[in-house]
């Protein structure tokens, strides 16, 4: 089955923690992308990458971090300094059209 | 800078009734505009883009779009809604340069009464 895996589907992060989230793709895409869903908010670029071993920064980076080790994978860890994490996460990779992962939403406890 | 508009948080529009998507956008130079569609908890999935060419688009589930330049606008339509037609629907505009990176609206959930 082609297409984007995120996972977990469901994670809980505990004050002060740093947790991963994992996404993959089989599309042979070089362009991957990390947004951040809020409610009332659409999406919000965190991190993008355009080819291995490179990536930039979007328009709400503070607190995350990412890689782009292999073309088929990009993980975003959501660090200690993100004040505000709980939310859902979205990762897509493509150029000319988007291609997305089914989510993982992230709650502080 | 790009941005996109989309109007209303909210639309409710009764089964069978015409829905209306409303999106306007701002770019500096030809866009590439879509239309993405997503159901509570899940991933968004391509509805239609226009890139270039015709301007009226047609995408999944009988949804249609078109581009006029001069309003700047990429409204999205259904002649007749269905139930399982009530998501979030998401308007995008794909940004300049080489980043491929699209910019959202703030997206509009459709509610459909039976």
């Amino acid at each position: 089955d082609g297409g984007i895996t995120q996972s977990p589907k469901y994670l809980f992060r505990k004050e002060g923690q740093n947790v991963t989230l994992s996404c993959e793709q089989n599309l042979n895409h070089d362009a991957m992308y990390w947004y951040r869903q809020d409610p009332g908010q659409g999406l919000r670029l965190i991190y993008y990458s355009q080819i291995v071993n490179d990536f930039q920064k979007g328009d709400i980076a503070e607190g995350y971090s990412v890689s782009r080790e292999k073309k088929e994978s990009f993980p975003l860890t959501v660090t200690s300094a993100q004040k505000n994490p709980t939310a859902f996460y979205l990762c897509s990779a493509g150029n000319t059209e988007a291609f997305f992962g089914q989510g993982t939403r992230l709650t502080v406890v | 800078a790009q941005s996109v508009t989309q109007l209303g948080s909210h639309v409710s529009v009764s089964e069978g009734a015409l829905v209306l998507l409303r999106c306007n956008y701002s770019s500096s130079v030809p866009p590439y505009l879509f239309w993405y569609v997503q159901y509570p908890n899940q991933g968004l999935q391509l509805l239609l883009k226009y890139t270039t060419g015709a301007t009226l688009v047609k995408g999944i589930n009988g949804f249609e779009a078109e581009f006029k330049k001069s309003e700047t606008s990429f409204h999205l339509t259904k002649p007749s809604a269905h139930m399982s037609d009530a998501a979030e629907y998401f308007c995008a505009v794909r940004g300049e340069g080489s980043s491929y990176k699209l910019i959202f609206g703030s997206g509009t959930r459709l509610l459909v009464r039976p």
